[in-house]
């Protein structure tokens, strides 16, 4: 079936370092993706979105970036802080519905001072 | 805070029995969904509300059902409890049910089936 998934069950960086987050899906219709970050006791929270007629969207310290030939995007995050600790996870989706989105299961960040 | 309100945050029950949760969603949003996120899985997407009226279901077994109110919560039932059935539970809602409406989750309930 349709899968989303994570490259790295956990990533440990450096602060000041950049992280990347990695995401493979399966479905090759899928038009849209979104990148959420979970802090622990919290829900998923919002980070960026992409569709699939961009290769790249850049937001504040993040990026995005979409490769629809190997079905793979990554999520960039620029002089990672401690507040950035937290599960990531992006979700892909086709043909607008919200309902239809398909949730990854999450890589966690971990910020080493 | 993503002004989704969900209530309880932790429930603890016996197997075969039935609780409801709670979610109160972003006021002026109109669509309300339901996602189960057990270990080692994504957001299963349960079932979807927009202004009162089912929308859309998805992986929802028939012992969960939910609804959503005249002043726009949403109650999530879940009865004959199973082991399986401990999870997070989120509530999202989103202004409307329109193409990728960008959702709002609430910090979810953790519901542990002993």
């Amino acid at each position: 079936g349709e899968s989303v998934g994570l490259h790295l069950p956990t990533l440990s960086v450096q602060e000041g370092d950049n992280s990347i987050i990695n995401c493979a899906y399966s479905n090759s219709a899928s038009d849209y993706f979104i990148w959420y970050k979970q802090e622990s006791g919290k829900g998923p929270q919002f980070i960026i979105d992409i569709r699939s007629n961009m290769d790249k969207r850049q937001g504040q310290r993040v990026t995005v970036l979409l490769n629809k030939t190997v079905k793979h995007l990554s999520l960039q995050i620029a002089a990672t802080q401690p507040g950035d600790s937290a599960v990531y996870f992006c979700a892909g989706g086709y043909g607008g519905a919200t309902n239809k989105l398909i949730f990854g299961t999450g890589t966690l960040l971990a910020v080493q001072p | 805070d993503s002004g989704v309100t969900q209530t309880p945050k932790h429930l603890i029950t016996a197997t075969g029995q039935r609780v409801t949760l709670r979610c109160s969603p972003r006021s002026g949003d109109l669509s309300v969904y339901w996602y189960q996120q057990s270990l080692d899985q994504g957001l299963q997407f349960l079932i979807q509300y927009y202004n009162g009226e089912e929308r859309a279901k998805g992986n929802i077994l028939e012992r969960f059902s939910a609804q959503q109110f005249p002043d726009l919560h949403s109650e999530l039932n879940l009865s004959s409890l199973e082991l399986g059935d401990s999870a997070l539970y989120f509530c999202a809602s989103s202004l409307r049910q329109g193409s990728n409406e960008k959702l709002f989750f609430g910090s979810g309930t953790q519901l542990s089936v002993l």
